[in-house]
């Protein structure tokens, strides 16, 4: 079983609409969840942090941790074309500071 | 500087030959890592050097692989011997340990590896 694991996708959704992105870790001990963007061809970028069970909301982004569950999901809200991209999980299971990616899910918002 | 330096941006080595990859980190950034990422694939970690501290090694796929970091600045990646397999993008972060957002790793363009 992969440390952290995501549906590669692609997922389609016509814009406007929600957007939701899952992300199931195997660590219980995991305190520290994280999702980056990455533009094709291009690196990585933070866009959410959440460490607490719950929802943070960060404009039209809301992450969601359910650590009971073991996973953590993203929500974009009113999808633009410009949120397409391939979106990755990170988890910091040993709280050092080495995070552990998943595959990523590939989002593709339509007009 | 202002962002992750990495070079070469792209490389094309005969298989068998060793190569070096760098990363030069924002300054002041103590924390710095290598992932390096198939096609279509996620990040794979493979070391993180952290302050004086021992460098955390655990991700290197193999003993021909090897990094430095010399004056807790500029880190160098060597790939001996390189197999096709090593062929993938070589993604190089940094972030300050202590810092509110020191998971906001900033990544380099990365090197973009080619054994043929």
């Amino acid at each position: 079983q992969k440390e952290v694991e995501q549906n590669s996708g692609p997922l389609s959704v016509p814009e406007g609409a929600i957007a939701s992105l899952n992300c199931t870790y195997s660590d219980r001990v995991s305190q520290s969840f994280f999702w980056y963007r990455q533009y094709s061809g291009k690196s990585p970028e933070l866009i959410m942090s959440i460490y607490s069970n719950g929802d943070k909301e960060d404009g039209r982004f809301t992450a969601q941790l359910n650590k009971a569950s073991q996973y953590v999901s993203l929500l974009i809200r009113d999808s633009q074309p410009s949120d397409s991209a391939t979106y990755l999980c990170a988890v910091d299971p040993s709280n050092t500071g080495k995070l552990i990616f998943g595959q990523g899910t590939t989002l593709q918002v339509k007009p | 500087g202002a962002g992750v330096s990495q070079s070469p941006s792209n490389k094309v080595t005969e298989k068998g030959k060793d190569v070096e990859l760098r990363c030069d980190p924002i300054s002041g950034h103590t924390a710095l890592y290598w992932y390096r990422q198939s096609l279509g694939q996620g990040l794979e970690f493979l070391i993180y050097f952290q302050g004086n501290s021992a460098p955390d090694k655990s991700g290197l796929p193999s003993d021909r692989f090897s990094a430095e970091r010399t004056g807790g600045s500029v880190s160098t990646l060597t790939i001996q011997r390189t197999q096709q397999e090593d062929s993938a993008v070589y993604l190089c972060a940094s972030s300050q340990r202590g810092q509110p957002d020191y998971h906001g790793y900033t990544f380099g363009s990365g090197t973009r590896l080619t054994v043929v």
